[in-house]
């Protein structure tokens, strides 16, 4: 089956520790973003990448780094320099940047840091 | 700047209810596309609908239909005869820019739904 893969599903962290989320997708998109969820608030972006070996920054990259070295797979690591990152972390891929497709989205990762 | 409002946190409704919920959109461009993504407990966002800003049709499937109404700005779905299934966050979103690659979500809406 084809989908997207998230892993760990829940993940603790001690404060000052960087900290590496994975992302996998076997549906062939060029497309993957990497999305934040607050309670009581939507999505919002971290990163994306259009294609393999190019990413961008979202409205809240700050405190995140990522890399897309191979089409399938956009880790995102949470650095010590982001200064809240206990939340629900969302990885999404979609067929292409450049079409108005549905985005395909992981079961997540929640990060706690203690 | 583009901004989804979905005015409504929580609706708590009793099964066999029909429920809407509201989403109004900002943007001034003239090329977007409109989705619902429903979240389950389990935390995955899944596909609902996409309607583009050209096509004001409302759609229908199964219990679920969706009004689409540019006068308003509003992209608003209700479910028919509610099911405890339907427990969920339901996100309204607007993808904007070229190929729509900027997607913008609204803070979604939690439905309760009690047998």
């Amino acid at each position: 089956d084809g989908g997207i893969t998230q892993s760990p599903k829940y993940l603790f962290r001690k404060e000052g520790q960087n900290v590496t989320l994975s992302c996998e997708q076997n549906l062939n998109h060029d497309a993957m973003y990497w999305y934040r969820q607050d309670p009581g608030q939507g999505l919002r972006l971290i990163y994306y990448s259009q294609i393999v070996n190019d990413f961008q920054k979202g409205d809240i990259a700050e405190g995140y780094s990522v890399s897309r070295e191979k089409k399938e797979s956009f880790p995102l690591t949470v650095t010590s320099a982001q200064k809240n990152p206990t939340a629900f972390y969302l990885c999404a891929s979609r067929i292409s940047s450049f079409s108005y497709n549905e985005q395909f989205f992981g079961p997540g990762t929640r990060l706690t840091v203690l | 700047a583009q901004k989804v409002t979905q005015a409504q946190t929580e609706i708590s409704v009793v099964e066999k209810e029909d429920v809407t919920l509201d989403c109004v959109y900002e943007t001034r461009d003239t090329t977007y596309y409109l989705f619902w993504y429903k979240q389950p407990p389990s935390g995955e966002l899944v596909f609902l609908i996409r309607r583009n800003s050209f096509d004001e049709q409302n759609e229908i499937s199964g219990r679920y239909s969706w009004n689409f109404q540019k006068s308003t700005s509003s992209f608003n779905f209700t479910i028919t005869a509610s099911q405890v299934v339907d427990s969920a966050v339901y996100f309204c979103a607007l993808s904007v820019g070229t190929g729509g690659f900027k997607t913008i979500f609204g803070a979604g809406t939690r439905l309760f739904v009690k047998a």
